[in-house]
């Protein structure tokens, strides 16, 4: 069976710190993969998705950048974090067009 | 862009009905459901793909007026477990983005 997996599940980090935050899924090839990020009380935003390896399209400039190293890895990332990086992060991915999307269990990240 | 949601919060008693509407100002391809509780990840809870079609899930259905690009979810007979945030994602042309609405509160009390 597809299963995702994302950790860590809370993470508190100062101010400047560096970021990096991994979600894989099992089960499955070609994913298409996103990261999305949740701040207290509102909807998702939508940061980066990926269709194939090393294909990454952004929809927030700012300081987070993505990766996808491996077919089923994608990997979130920022030098420097701010505190307005605070906030619940979900990874998704679908098989293909037309499916559902499968969220992991999230991030919650508190920059301090 | 990102899909418009209303209500924002609706209150409901157990075994109320409610509408909530989702629209974009974008051709659509799909649209997706979800429920998240305070501090979870969203559960899916249906995918409506271009066509125009209706679907169910026990008492919440909805549906997907493609030329219009606006979707409905209806819960009906509502329950306590019905509680939560939705949230409307909605899949452009090629259904590689997906965008999320701000989202409808749901509160249903005994």
């Amino acid at each position: 069976s597809q299963t995702i997996h994302q950790w860590p599940a809370t993470l508190v980090q100062p101010v400047g710190s560096p970021l990096s935050l991994e979600c894989t899924v099992e089960g499955t090839s070609n994913p298409n993969l996103y990261w999305y990020r949740q701040a207290a009380g509102r909807g998702l935003q939508l940061l980066f998705y990926s269709v194939g390896i090393g294909q990454i399209s952004s929809e927030v400039p700012q300081n987070l950048s993505a990766s996808r190293p491996q077919d089923r890895q994608f990997i979130l990332s920022s030098k420097k974090l701010l505190l307005s990086d605070s906030g619940f992060y979900l990874c998704a991915w679908k098989r293909f067009r037309g499916e559902k999307l499968l969220f992991g269990s999230g991030t919650q990240l508190s920059v301090l | 862009q990102q899909p418009v949601q209303s209500p924002q919060a609706v209150i409901l008693r157990e075994g109320e009905d409610a509408v909530i509407n989702c629209s974009s100002s974008k051709a659509l391809y799909s649209v997706h459901w979800y429920r998240q509780k305070h501090g979870e990840a969203p559960v899916f809870l249906m995918i409506l793909l271009k066509g125009g079609e209706q679907k169910g899930h026990e008492k919440i259905s909805a549906s997907f007026n493609e030329k219009k690009q606006q979707s409905s979810l209806y819960l009906t007979a509502s329950q306590l477990s019905y509680s939560g945030t939705y949230f409307c994602g909605t899949g452009d042309s090629n259904d590689y983005k997906l965008s999320f609405g701000a989202g409808t509160t749901v509160t249903v009390r005994a």
